[in-house]
């Protein structure tokens, strides 16, 4: 069936550093790409989505990059911060299943003081 | 999200019981979906729905049932027959159009003895 492949599954960086973490999914049909961040013990919150129309869609210190040839989108965030270390995760809308959206298996993201 | 509402926060019940968990929304959404959270597996997709009295199963939906008797309301049962219900439960919902956003509630934490 239909899912969503993420990686890595635990990125490390220092602080200042640039983190990318990417995100495969399977059906083609697919036409809107959120990011979510979850901190410990709390729901996971949007800091990011875009849609199948667009290639590149940014916000501050995060962007986002969609290939819809290859089925593979990318969270960038620059200049981490402490405050970014978090778990992300991506997802797909399939829109052609009723509005069913599938999540990736998540990023721990660690940046270091 | 104050407009989604689960509760309880911990919930705590005897292997073979039935278990309902609570989800109320009031932002006049159509869509509602339910997540099961296990550490290193991201957010796998139990139930989702996209108007009353209407709803689709997800990738997990064994062992799970749900209703949507009314458009602010998705209540899951956890049954017996669900093998390993011990889990951080999610719900949410979203607006229509490709493009609207997942808003989760607080979720509630399942521990099954």
């Amino acid at each position: 069936g239909e899912n969503v492949e993420q990686h890595p599954s635990t990125l490390s960086v220092q602080e200042g550093d640039s983190a990318v973490i990417k995100c495969t999914y399977s059906d083609s049909a697919s036409n809107y790409f959120p990011w979510y961040k979850q901190e410990l013990g709390k729901r996971p919150q949007l800091i990011i989505d875009i849609r199948s129309n667009v290639g590149e869609k940014k916000d501050q210190r995060i962007a986002v990059t969609l290939n819809k040839t290859a089925k593979h989108f990318s969270l960038h965030i620059t200049e981490t911060q402490p405050e970014d270390s978090a778990v992300y995760f991506c997802a797909a809308l399939l829109y052609n299943q009723g509005g069913k959206l599938i999540f990736g298996q998540g990023t721990e993201l660690s940046v270091k003081p | 999200d104050g407009g989604i509402t689960q509760s309880p926060k911990y919930l705590f019940r005897k292997e073979g019981q039935n278990v309902t968990l609570s989800c109320e929304q009031n932002l006049n959404h159509d869509a509602m979906y339910w997540y099961r959270q296990d550490p290193g597996q991201g957010l796998r997709l139990i139930y989702y729905s996209q108007i009353v009295n209407d709803f689709q199963k997800g990738d997990i939906a064994e062992g799970y049932s749900v209703s949507r008797e009314k458009k602010e309301s998705f209540p899951l049962t956890v049954t017996s027959a669900q093998k390993n219900p011990t889990a951080f439960y999610l719900c949410a919902s979203r607006g229509q159009g490709a493009d609207s956003p997942l808003h989760f509630g607080n979720g509630t934490r399942l521990t099954v003895t």
